[in-house]
Protein backbone atom coordinates (compact mmCIF):
# COMPACT_ATOMS: atom_id res chain seq x y z
CA UNK A 1 0.00 0.00 0.00
CA UNK A 2 2.69 2.40 0.35
CA UNK A 3 3.59 4.48 -2.93
CA UNK A 4 6.82 3.37 -4.40
CA UNK A 5 8.90 6.68 -5.36
CA UNK A 6 11.53 6.66 -8.07
CA UNK A 7 14.50 7.26 -8.30
CA UNK A 8 15.56 6.80 -4.76
CA UNK A 9 18.58 9.66 -5.24
CA UNK A 10 19.70 12.05 -7.53
CA UNK A 11 22.27 14.40 -8.05
CA UNK A 12 22.64 17.34 -10.05
CA UNK A 13 24.03 20.97 -10.86
CA UNK A 14 22.36 23.75 -10.11
CA UNK A 15 20.12 24.86 -13.47
CA UNK A 16 19.57 20.81 -14.18
CA UNK A 17 15.80 19.93 -13.70
CA UNK A 18 14.81 16.21 -12.47
CA UNK A 19 11.57 14.27 -12.42
CA UNK A 20 10.51 12.61 -9.21
CA UNK A 21 8.33 9.51 -9.60
CA UNK A 22 5.32 8.37 -7.16
CA UNK A 23 3.53 5.15 -7.63
CA UNK A 24 0.65 3.58 -6.37
CA UNK A 25 -0.87 0.12 -6.29
CA UNK A 26 -4.52 1.25 -5.15
CA UNK A 27 -7.00 4.08 -6.64
CA UNK A 28 -5.85 7.08 -5.26
CA UNK A 29 -7.74 9.96 -4.59
CA UNK A 30 -4.78 12.66 -4.22
CA UNK A 31 -1.13 12.74 -4.17
CA UNK A 32 0.69 15.49 -1.60
CA UNK A 33 4.45 16.37 -2.02
CA UNK A 34 6.48 17.61 0.38
CA UNK A 35 10.59 18.56 0.51
CA UNK A 36 12.23 18.01 4.38
CA UNK A 37 15.71 19.21 5.02
CA UNK A 38 18.12 17.45 7.35
CA UNK A 39 16.83 17.69 10.36
CA UNK A 40 13.55 19.96 9.86
CA UNK A 41 10.08 19.37 9.48
CA UNK A 42 8.48 18.52 5.68
CA UNK A 43 7.22 21.29 4.29
CA UNK A 44 4.22 21.22 1.60
CA UNK A 45 4.67 21.87 -1.90
CA UNK A 46 1.40 21.08 -3.50
CA UNK A 47 -1.82 18.39 -3.67
CA UNK A 48 -3.32 17.17 -6.52
CA UNK A 49 -6.91 15.47 -6.58
CA UNK A 50 -8.62 13.06 -8.80
CA UNK A 51 -9.50 15.14 -11.94
CA UNK A 52 -7.83 17.85 -11.07
CA UNK A 53 -5.13 19.98 -12.86
CA UNK A 54 -1.77 19.83 -12.98
CA UNK A 55 -0.17 21.89 -10.40
CA UNK A 56 2.64 24.73 -10.08
CA UNK A 57 4.42 27.28 -8.79
CA UNK A 58 7.35 28.97 -9.85
CA UNK A 59 9.64 25.85 -11.39
CA UNK A 60 8.34 23.43 -9.64
CA UNK A 61 5.06 21.58 -10.87
CA UNK A 62 3.60 18.27 -10.86
CA UNK A 63 1.36 15.84 -12.99
CA UNK A 64 -1.16 13.15 -11.65
CA UNK A 65 -2.01 10.41 -13.91
CA UNK A 66 -4.91 8.65 -12.83
CA UNK A 67 -5.30 6.08 -15.27
CA UNK A 68 -1.45 4.51 -13.87
CA UNK A 69 -2.25 5.96 -10.63
CA UNK A 70 1.40 7.71 -10.69
CA UNK A 71 2.71 10.97 -9.82
CA UNK A 72 5.20 13.13 -11.22
CA UNK A 73 7.06 16.37 -9.42
CA UNK A 74 9.18 18.00 -12.11
CA UNK A 75 12.06 20.41 -10.70
CA UNK A 76 13.37 22.92 -13.30
CA UNK A 77 16.11 24.49 -13.11
CA UNK A 78 17.18 23.44 -10.07
CA UNK A 79 18.59 25.65 -7.42
CA UNK A 80 20.61 24.99 -4.23
CA UNK A 81 17.67 25.22 -1.90
CA UNK A 82 15.90 22.92 -3.99
CA UNK A 83 18.05 20.10 -2.00
CA UNK A 84 16.56 17.96 0.07
CA UNK A 85 14.51 14.45 0.59
CA UNK A 86 11.22 14.81 -1.51
CA UNK A 87 8.35 12.40 -0.46
CA UNK A 88 4.96 11.93 -1.83
CA UNK A 89 1.91 11.49 0.81
CA UNK A 90 -0.80 9.56 -1.12
CA UNK A 91 -4.40 8.75 -0.03
CA UNK A 92 -6.89 6.31 -1.23
CA UNK A 93 -10.30 6.75 -2.41
CA UNK A 94 -12.52 7.55 0.75
CA UNK A 95 -14.89 4.81 1.52
CA UNK A 96 -17.45 6.61 3.38
CA UNK A 97 -18.26 9.78 1.61
CA UNK A 98 -16.86 12.28 -0.96
CA UNK A 99 -14.36 14.12 0.46
CA UNK A 100 -10.91 13.95 1.40
CA UNK A 101 -9.94 12.18 4.70
CA UNK A 102 -5.75 13.27 4.56
CA UNK A 103 -4.48 10.86 6.43
CA UNK A 104 -1.91 9.81 4.20
CA UNK A 105 0.66 6.76 3.48
CA UNK A 106 3.98 8.32 2.38
CA UNK A 107 6.61 6.79 0.10
CA UNK A 108 10.16 6.23 1.57
CA UNK A 109 11.27 9.22 -0.35
CA UNK A 110 13.86 10.66 -2.84
CA UNK A 111 17.01 12.42 -1.73
CA UNK A 112 17.57 15.18 -3.91
CA UNK A 113 21.43 17.12 -3.96
CA UNK A 114 21.95 19.97 -6.06
CA UNK A 115 25.76 21.11 -6.63
CA UNK A 116 26.57 24.93 -7.57
CA UNK B 1 -0.32 32.27 12.82
CA UNK B 2 2.75 30.78 14.74
CA UNK B 3 2.63 27.31 12.81
CA UNK B 4 2.00 23.94 14.66
CA UNK B 5 4.24 23.75 17.70
CA UNK B 6 5.61 20.33 19.24
CA UNK B 7 7.00 19.90 23.14
CA UNK B 8 9.34 18.60 24.24
CA UNK B 9 11.69 18.82 21.21
CA UNK B 10 13.90 15.86 22.49
CA UNK B 11 13.07 13.03 24.75
CA UNK B 12 15.38 10.58 25.92
CA UNK B 13 13.51 8.09 28.76
CA UNK B 14 14.70 4.39 29.69
CA UNK B 15 12.97 1.38 28.31
CA UNK B 16 9.43 0.65 30.40
CA UNK B 17 8.91 4.46 30.97
CA UNK B 18 5.70 6.03 30.22
CA UNK B 19 6.02 9.58 28.15
CA UNK B 20 3.48 11.85 27.08
CA UNK B 21 4.04 14.54 23.91
CA UNK B 22 1.89 17.61 23.28
CA UNK B 23 1.31 19.42 19.91
CA UNK B 24 -0.25 22.78 19.94
CA UNK B 25 -1.65 23.11 16.18
CA UNK B 26 -2.42 26.24 14.01
CA UNK B 27 -5.20 27.90 15.93
CA UNK B 28 -7.93 27.46 13.18
CA UNK B 29 -7.12 24.79 11.89
CA UNK B 30 -9.69 22.07 12.76
CA UNK B 31 -7.86 18.75 11.58
CA UNK B 32 -4.55 17.08 14.02
CA UNK B 33 -2.56 14.20 12.64
CA UNK B 34 0.44 12.58 14.27
CA UNK B 35 2.75 10.45 12.39
CA UNK B 36 6.36 8.76 13.14
CA UNK B 37 9.40 9.02 10.79
CA UNK B 38 12.24 6.52 11.25
CA UNK B 39 16.07 7.64 9.99
CA UNK B 40 15.30 6.91 6.49
CA UNK B 41 11.47 6.55 5.85
CA UNK B 42 8.95 8.96 4.69
CA UNK B 43 6.30 9.94 8.01
CA UNK B 44 4.20 7.05 8.99
CA UNK B 45 0.64 7.51 9.62
CA UNK B 46 -0.16 7.19 13.45
CA UNK B 47 -3.58 8.86 14.45
CA UNK B 48 -6.23 12.08 13.47
CA UNK B 49 -8.78 14.21 14.94
CA UNK B 50 -11.32 16.13 13.75
CA UNK B 51 -11.95 18.58 16.77
CA UNK B 52 -12.10 16.25 19.80
CA UNK B 53 -12.76 13.39 18.07
CA UNK B 54 -10.47 10.58 17.38
CA UNK B 55 -11.57 9.55 13.42
CA UNK B 56 -9.00 6.83 12.60
CA UNK B 57 -5.97 5.05 14.17
CA UNK B 58 -3.61 2.57 12.47
CA UNK B 59 -3.90 -0.41 12.60
CA UNK B 60 -0.46 -0.87 12.83
CA UNK B 61 -0.37 1.27 16.26
CA UNK B 62 0.52 -1.12 19.68
CA UNK B 63 -2.11 -0.53 22.19
CA UNK B 64 0.55 1.30 24.04
CA UNK B 65 -0.06 4.04 22.19
CA UNK B 66 -2.73 6.42 22.73
CA UNK B 67 -3.73 10.07 21.73
CA UNK B 68 -6.33 12.97 23.37
CA UNK B 69 -7.54 16.13 22.27
CA UNK B 70 -9.64 16.88 24.92
CA UNK B 71 -11.31 20.38 23.64
CA UNK B 72 -10.22 20.62 20.08
CA UNK B 73 -7.03 22.17 20.70
CA UNK B 74 -3.96 21.18 21.68
CA UNK B 75 -2.89 17.16 21.59
CA UNK B 76 -1.35 14.59 24.22
CA UNK B 77 0.39 11.45 22.43
CA UNK B 78 1.22 8.92 25.13
CA UNK B 79 3.24 5.60 24.87
CA UNK B 80 3.14 3.43 27.85
CA UNK B 81 5.83 0.60 28.91
CA UNK B 82 8.53 2.33 26.20
CA UNK B 83 10.59 0.05 24.04
CA UNK B 84 13.43 0.70 21.86
CA UNK B 85 11.24 0.53 18.67
CA UNK B 86 9.68 3.13 19.40
CA UNK B 87 12.96 5.45 19.21
CA UNK B 88 12.03 7.87 16.28
CA UNK B 89 10.59 11.65 15.07
CA UNK B 90 7.19 12.12 16.38
CA UNK B 91 5.53 14.47 14.04
CA UNK B 92 2.20 16.69 14.66
CA UNK B 93 0.25 18.41 11.48
CA UNK B 94 -2.68 20.42 11.15
CA UNK B 95 -5.28 21.13 8.70
CA UNK B 96 -8.09 23.56 7.81
CA UNK B 97 -11.05 21.34 6.65
CA UNK B 98 -11.57 21.92 2.92
CA UNK B 99 -11.58 20.16 -0.12
CA UNK B 100 -7.59 19.74 -0.11
CA UNK B 101 -6.52 19.20 3.51
CA UNK B 102 -2.89 20.67 2.80
CA UNK B 103 -0.97 19.20 6.21
CA UNK B 104 1.45 21.69 8.06
CA UNK B 105 3.54 19.89 10.39
CA UNK B 106 5.36 20.70 13.65
CA UNK B 107 8.90 20.44 14.15
CA UNK B 108 8.52 16.91 15.71
CA UNK B 109 9.58 15.16 19.16
CA UNK B 110 12.99 12.68 18.92
CA UNK B 111 12.09 10.34 21.05
CA UNK B 112 15.20 7.75 22.48
CA UNK B 113 14.02 4.67 24.19
CA UNK B 114 17.30 3.35 26.12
Amino acid sequence: QQPVQSPQAVILREGEDAVINCSSSKALYSVHWYRQKHGEAPVFLMILLKGGEQKGHDKISASFNEKKQQSSLYLTASQLSYSGTYFCGTETAPENYGGSQGNLIFGKGTKLSVKP
Amino acid sequence: DTGVSQNPRHKITKRGQNVTFRCDPISEHNRLYWYRQTLGQGPEFLTYFQNEAQLEKSRLLSDRFSAERPKGSFSTLEIQRTEQGDSAMYLCASSYRDLTYEQYFGPGTRLTVT
